[in-house]
């Protein structure tokens, strides 16, 4: 069945420095993919998408891009912020699990000022 | 404001006692999900559904029933069956638009049994 695999975190870093979190997934057909962000005690919140080999979708300075070659859908920043510190969350839905979200394990990143 | 609301935000409960878990959107989404999430961990579907009076199960369905009498309440029942409980749980849902089945999330009920 389709599946997201995340880098393990916890991921630390300085502000300002680059960013990028590792995701790859498996799937049939043709999934749409997500980049969700909860911080501490909440929901999730949708940060960005893309719904096609090649799409980037951006956000707060966020970015990732829909590679179906490698099958991933890499989160990126170019300099990031204390407020950045939550988990992040790779998602995809579609394909084979058209009414399903599937999620990867999560990210926790943390900010140091 | 359109939305997704769950409630309460935390809830104790004895062992072998249920609860039920509030879950509400006035979105106008025809498909909803829940979620348990544990500590350091992803999140790992229990139940879902997609139209009314209509829900399947998800990956970790065993000792929770859900019930969709209404298109905007999608209510999550832990039974006394569901052997370890505690977690933080969350409400989803989606438009179910073709593939691109994006989520909005309510912002979660924390379950701990006493």
């Amino acid at each position: 069945g389709n599946s997201v695999t995340q880098m393990e975190g916890p991921v630390t870093l300085s502000e300002e420095a680059f960013l990028t979190i590792n995701c790859t997934y498996t799937a049939t057909g043709y999934p749409s993919l997500f980049w969700y962000v909860q911080y501490p005690g909440e929901g999730l919140q949708l940060l960005l998408k893309a719904t096609k080999a090649d799409d980037k979708g951006s956000n707060k300075g966020f970015e990732a891009t829909y590679r179906k070659e490698t099958t991933s859908f890499h989160l990126e920043k170019g300099s990031v912020q204390v407020s950045d510190s939550a988990v992040y969350f790779c998602a995809l839905s579609g394909g084979s699990s058209a009414s399903k979200i599937i999620f990867g394990s999560g990210t926790r990143l943390s900010i140091r000022p | 404001d359109g939305g997704i609301t769950q409630s309460p935000k935390y809830l104790f409960r004895k062992e072998g006692q249920n609860v039920t878990l509030s879950c509400e959107q006035n979105l106008n989404h025809d498909a909803m999900y829940w979620y348990r999430q544990d500590p350091g961990q992803g999140l790992r579907l229990i139940y879902y559904s997609q139209i009314v009076n209509d829900f399947q199960k998800g990956d970790i369905a065993e000792g929770y029933s859900v019930s969709r009498e209404k298109k905007e309440s999608f209510p999550l029942t832990v039974t006394s069956a569901q052997k370890n409980p505690t977690a933080f749980y969350l409400c989803a849902s989606s438009i179910s638009a073709g593939s691109v089945t994006e989520a909005f999330f309510g912002q979660g009920t924390r379950l701990t049994v006493v």
